[in-house]
């Protein structure tokens, strides 16, 4: 059974920090891990997509690698700003299942 | 991107009452769309997957009877709660799989409160 754990929990870091999320899943036959934010009441932002064949992405301020063998990937953010703040779920796929991590929630203090 | 639509955003209702919530993909056809929980803090843990014309598949310990899922074209799902209780008050997520590059597209979500 496949278990998607992320540390830390909770972050608060000062602006302008760059900063690491992680993300461990157990399976490592996935189709694709994503990573999403979750702003207080609201529903899923896709971040970012990378395929198993891929080792990472990048948007923006935002990189995601992904380790298969190791069941690993970081969400790294760049130069934070306090809009960032939210929670980070990162997501394993396999076949028409996603497994959800139970996210690390960022707080970005100006 | 594509989109997925969900509604209502947000139902207050009493205990005993059933409820419908709509999931549309509304730029691509969805054959198999998904329906996921969130408590409070807590991640989405999926409830149950529909593929259009079939019956829905259900995860270990949700009762299909509670929570009747239908998915009558590739644009709509709908997930009725009946006879709500207030422990079914929760965020309810959609999500439709479908598209030219075949991925996961989420809805915006509905804030469920029975009363």
């Amino acid at each position: 059974k496949q278990e998607v754990t992320q540390i830390p929990a909770a972050l608060s870091v000062p602006e302008g920090e760059n900063l690491v999320l992680n993300c461990s899943f157990t399976d490592s036959a996935i189709y694709n891990l994503q990573w999403f934010r979750q702003d207080p009441g609201k529903g899923l932002t896709s971040l970012l997509l990378i395929q198993s064949s891929q080792r990472e992405q990048t948007s923006g301020r935002l990189n995601a690698s992904l380790d298969k063998s190791s069941g690993r990937s970081t969400l790294y953010i760049a130069a934070s700003q306090p809009g960032d703040s939210a929670t980070y779920l990162c997501a394993v796929s396999k076949g028409f299942k996603t497994i959800f991590g139970a996210g690390t929630r960022l707080f970005v203090k100006a | 991107g594509a989109v997925v639509s969900q509604h209502p955003s947000r139902v207050i209702c009493k205990s005993g009452t059933s409820v419908k919530i709509e999931c549309r993909s509304l730029d691509f056809q969805a054959t198999t769309m998904f329906w996921y929980r969130q408590f409070p803090k807590k991640s989405l843990m999926l409830m149950a997957t529909s593929n259009e014309g079939s019956k829905a598949t259900y995860e270990q310990g949700v009762e299909k009877d509670k929570f009747l899922i239908n998915h009558a074209s590739l644009t709509l799902s709908t997930l009725t709660v009946t006879s709500a209780h207030p422990e079914d008050s929760s965020f309810y997520i959609c999500s439709a799989r479908g598209g030219a590059s075949d991925t996961q597209y989420f809805g915006p979500g509905t804030r469920l409160t029975v009363l």
